[in-house]
């Protein structure tokens, strides 16, 4: 079965500086999907990002991108220039390609940006 | 765009009560889930409909029931709750399996509170 650890309850980081949140998970599969979501104190929870396993290219969008370790099973989030807007939970998330239409999410790493 | 409505927003319970949480999507998706989240264990997943008529059990199924009569529709149900259902739920959607597709929508949650 699939699991997936965050390392990190709560974390903090000053405003515009720069924070990674680890994400690692356990598989047997060679392809799959993984996904950040966050879910600020609104309780909505949105994609940040996804990376597809047989793609190489780490994924980025605008200030947040990833750090993609097929061999280590590693997949950590990196937020760059931090805002307070930032300040939230993210989860980490995994789904295999074929076979299940089931996320495996991880526990989540609070967020929290200092002004 | 309504995107995913959950309704509704929070609700008291006794212990032995029943009720319906609605859950509609207007995005056309296929897939619907039922997550339930609990502090420090993320998301667990419920139960999830592949399309319309259809349903199946995730991680944490007893003590609720669903069904998607319509495919915009999944209702999940507490035949007689108990003071461990206690939780906030989230329903989501998703088109179908592909990296593109497969990000989930969520709706805003729900908490519930069953003493």
């Amino acid at each position: 079965a699939q699991t997936v650890t965050q390392s990190q309850p709560e974390m903090s980081v000053q405003e515009a500086e720069t924070v990674t949140l680890s994400c690692t998970y356990d598989t047997s599969e060679s392809n799959y999907y993984l996904f950040w979501y966050k879910q600020p104190p609104s309780r909505q929870m949105i994609l940040v990002i996804r990376q597809e396993a047989y793609k190489q290219q780490n994924a980025t969008e605008n200030r947040f991108s990833v750090n993609f370790q097929k061999a280590a099973k590693s997949f950590s989030l990196k937020i760059s220039d931090s805002q307070l807007g930032d300040t939230a939970m993210y989860f980490c998330a995994f789904m295999k390609s074929a076979g299940t239409y089931k996320y495996i999410f991880g526990t989540g790493t609070r967020l929290k940006v200092l002004a | 765009n309504a995107g995913v409505t959950q309704t509704p927003k929070f609700r008291v319970l006794k212990t032995g009560q029943s009720m319906t949480l609605l859950c509609a999507q207007d995005m056309n998706h296929e897939y619907m889930y039922w997550y339930r989240q609990d502090p420090g264990m993320g998301l667990r997943l419920i139960h999830y409909s592949v399309g319309e008529g259809t349903t199946a059990k995730g991680e944490v199924p007893d003590g609720y029931n669903v069904s998607r009569l319509k495919k915009q529709n999944f209702l999940l149900g507490l035949e007689s709750a108990a003071p461990s259902q206690t939780s906030v739920y989230f329903c989501a959607s998703s088109y179908g399996l592909s990296s593109y597709n497969s990000p989930l929508h969520f709706g805003n949650g729900t908490r519930l509170t069953v003493t």
